[in-house]
């Protein structure tokens, strides 16, 4: 079945330091892939998503790029600021309204 | 319009009480969700419907039961509940059409806590 896997964390940066959290997957077919991030006592909300082999999704300086041949789709900023601390979940679905979500990585920026 | 609408935002019952959690989507989306999210935990899928019918059920037990009445509404209404069913419970919706990428738009979520 359809499973997303990233490292779980947690993760202490400094502010403007470089980030990547690593996400891989396992899916039949070809999926979509999401990175969703979660601030304290929110819902989800949706940060980039990609949806073919070689896409690169991108928002608010955060990057991923769809790669089939390593089934990944790591998220990376090139400078974190404190209002980058959050949840941030990897997640996939193959429009079949059933969507994976990795466990989570809980981002720490420190001033 | 891209808002998911939950109500009420907290929600605090005993074990004997019967309540209902609501979510409201004016986007044409066809496809909602429930998901169950405990502390430090990712989102757990409950149910799914599509075109207002219910197509998936995460083997929820019965205390939790789901309703659709239009397209726009879901409900979820909750009877007996254990102390441990106490968690976020967030809605969601997404176009639910052929060709879509799934993408899922969430509410705030209601904060259950059941003593």
């Amino acid at each position: 079945g359809n499973s997303v896997t990233q490292m779980e964390g947690p993760v202490t940066l400094s502010e403007e330091a470089f980030l990547t959290i690593n996400c891989t997957y396992t899916a039949t077919g070809y999926p979509s892939l999401f990175w969703y991030v979660q601030y304290p006592g929110e819902g989800l909300q949706l940060l980039l998503k990609a949806t073919k082999a070689d896409d690169k999704g991108s928002n608010k300086g955060f990057e991923a790029t769809y790669r089939k041949e390593t089934t990944s789709f790591h998220l990376e900023k090139g400078s974190v600021q404190v209002s980058d601390s959050a949840v941030y979940f990897c997640a996939l679905s193959n429009n079949n309204n059933d969507m994976r979500f990795g466990a989570g990585t809980r981002l720490t920026v420190k001033p | 319009d891209t808002e998911v609408t939950q109500t009420p935002k907290h929600l605090v019952m005993g074990m004997t009480n019967k309540k209902s959690l609501k979510c409201e989507q004016h986007m044409g989306h066809r496809a909602m969700y429930w998901y169950k999210q405990k502390a430090k935990k990712p989102p757990e899928l409950m149910f799914v419907y599509s075109y207002e019918k219910l197509s998936i059920n995460e083997s929820v037990p019965s205390r939790f039961s789901p309703e659709c009445p239009n397209s726009s509404l879901l409900n979820l209404h909750l009877h007996a509940l254990q102390p441990e069913d106490s968690a976020l419970y967030l809605c969601a919706s997404s176009q639910g059409r052929r060709g879509d990428t799934g993408e899922l738009f969430f509410g705030e979520g209601s904060r259950l806590t059941v003593l």
